[in-house]
């Protein structure tokens, strides 16, 4: 079936590590996009990417950075520089046209000790 | 001011009520809306798109209204299933597709 695969789905490091949690997608849309989210919060954007080898900061991107070498694939690292890692880290895919949808995974949730 | 605002709530309900919120948003470019719903440590999941025209599925209506730059979500007859977090979604095409969530709006349906 098409759709979303974030793994891993849980995660804990320790404080200072880098971490890259993976996105792929078989939908075959060309925009993707990372969001966290805090508990009791929305949505805040970290990256997005409309083609491959190109991407946008979002509105929180520092501590973070992407790659889009693949259209299936958008990877995210929480770099060191993060200063509040912990969260709930959702990725997406959007199929433009007529109902815009958002595609998204089943997310991961990071914890940093 | 952020980009996309909703009252966060949690609007209590009565099951069978009608309840009504709003969406601001501050870009007057925006050119797509959507209502996602989301449940409790879930992924969200899309509701329905707002259209110019203003649009309705079943008990749920939407309206865009561009002057004063905001959205709305009406539910009629309240289901207990309906209690969830509902996102507003604003799509900046201009902005290459930036896809900006508001806060939420917590429902709360009770018997």
């Amino acid at each position: 079936d098409g759709g979303i695969t974030q793994s891993p789905k849980y995660l804990f490091r320790k404080e200072g590590q880098n971490v890259t949690l993976s996105c792929e997608q078989n939908l075959n849309h060309d925009a993707m996009y990372w969001y966290r989210q805090d508990p009791g919060q929305g949505l805040r954007l970290i990256y997005y990417s409309q083609i491959v080898n190109d991407f946008q900061k979002g509105d929180i991107a520092e501590g973070y950075s992407v790659s889009r070498e693949k259209k299936e694939s958008f990877p995210l690292t929480v770099t060191s520089a993060q200063k509040n890692p912990t969260a709930f880290y959702l990725c997406a895919s959007f199929a433009q046209g007529e109902t815009g949808e958002l595609f998204f995974g089943e997310g991961s949730r990071l914890t940093v000790l | 001011r952020k980009e996309v605002e909703q009252d966060p709530g949690p609007f209590n309900v009565p099951e069978g009520a009608t309840v009504a919120f709003n969406c601001t948003y501050s870009n007057s470019a925006s050119q797509s809306f959507f209502w996602y719903r989301q449940d409790c440590r879930k992924e969200p999941k899309l509701l329905m798109s707002v259209y110019s025209s203003g649009n309705e599925d079943g008990r749920f209506t939407a309206q865009l209204n561009r002057a004063s730059q905001y959205i709305s979500l009406l539910i009629r007859d309240s289901k207990l299933s309906d209690s969830a977090t509902y996102l507003c979604v604003v799509n900046s095409k201009a902005a290459g597709n930036k896809l900006t969530f508001g806060g939420g709006t917590r429902v709360l349906v009770k018997p």
